[in-house]
C-alpha cells in the first residue's frame, strides 16, 4: 500500500518570502504521479501542480515549482513570492498510474497549514 | 457551468437516524468518489464508482453506502452503524486523460451528528 507523509502541520511566512513545503511517500509501483491540491478556509479543494514519475523534469506552475526526487520518494512544493491567498491547507497527494481505463485512487498526506502574513 | 455540486452545505443529525449526502456532476465524467476529512488528517477514500451500477469499497468503507443509479449522481448514506460520522465529506469526480486521471471537487457537506 501506498503512504504519504507530510512531517509539517503548521508553516507560517511572511509576504513574499520563498517558503518549501514537504511530502515524502512510500511505494514499489514505477509509474504513478503525484501532486499538490491547496484547500483554501473555503474548504474547496483546487489543484495546484501536479509531477509525472516517468518525468525527470520538475514541473512548474507560475509561482509554484516542485522539487521531485524520485530516489529518495520526495516531492516538496516551493511557492515563490507569496501571497496572502496562498493562504490554505496544502495536500501531497499519490496516485498509481493507470494501465487500463477506471477509476483511480488517490492517496494524501495529512496535510501543512501554511498562513501567509502581510 | 459545468461542475460538481454537494448538497446542502451543512447537515445536522442525531445520533441513530441515516442520513444521505448529494452528489451531482455535469462534467460527463465517468468515475465518481467519497472522501472524509477529519481535521489534521488527509482525505480518506470512502468508495467510488467507475460506471453505472458499479461501486468499491475505499478504505474506510463501514457504516457508509453508496449507489450508482445515474451517471451524474453518487449519493452517500451515513448509516447508524457508522461510529464517528462527524465529519467533512467530499465527493470528486474523474475522466480519463491521456494517461491519468485528474480528480475535480465538489464544495464538501459538514456533516454534524449529536
Amino acid at each position: 500500500a501506498q503512504t504519504v507523509t507530510q512531517s509539517q502541520p503548521e508553516m507560517s511566512v511572511q509576504e513574499a518570502e520563498t517558503v518549501t513545503l514537504s511530502c515524502t511517500y512510500d511505494t514499489s509501483e514505477n509509474n504513478y504521479y503525484l501532486f499538490w491540491y491547496k484547500q483554501p478556509p473555503s474548504r474547496q479543494m483546487i489543484l495546484v501542480i501536479r509531477q509525472e514519475a516517468y518525468k525527470q523534469q520538475n514541473a512548474t506552475e507560475n509561482r509554484f515549482s516542485v522539487n521531485f526526487q524520485k530516489a529518495a520518494k520526495s516531492f516538496s512544493l516551493k511557492i515563490s513570492d507569496s501571497q496572502l491567498g496562498d493562504t490554505a491547507m496544502y495536500f501531497c497527494a499519490f496516485m498509481k498510474h493507470a494501465r487500463v481505463q477506471g477509476a483511480q485512487k488517490l492517496v494524501f498526506g495529512q496535510g501543512t497549514r501554511l498562513t501567509i502574513n502581510p | 457551468d459545468g461542475g460538481i455540486t454537494q448538497s446542502p452545505k451543512y447537515l445536522f443529525r442525531k445520533e441513530g437516524q441515516n442520513v444521505t449526502l448529494s452528489c451531482e456532476q455535469n462534467l460527463n465524467h465517468d468515475a465518481m468518489y467519497w472522501y472524509r476529512q477529519d481535521p489534521g488528517q488527509g482525505l480518506r477514500l470512502i468508495y467510488y464508482s467507475q460506471i453505472v451500477n458499479d461501486f468499491q469499497k475505499g478504505d474506510i468503507a463501514e457504516g457508509y453506502s453508496v449507489s450508482r443509479e445515474k451517471k451524474e449522481s453518487f449519493p452517500l448514506t451515513v448509516t447508524s452503524a457508522q461510529k464517528n460520522p462527524t465529519a467533512f465529506y467530499l465527493c470528486a469526480s474523474s475522466i480519463w486523460g491521456a494517461s491519468f486521471y485528474e480528480q475535480y471537487f465538489g464544495p464538501g457537506t459538514r456533516l454534524t451528528v449529536t
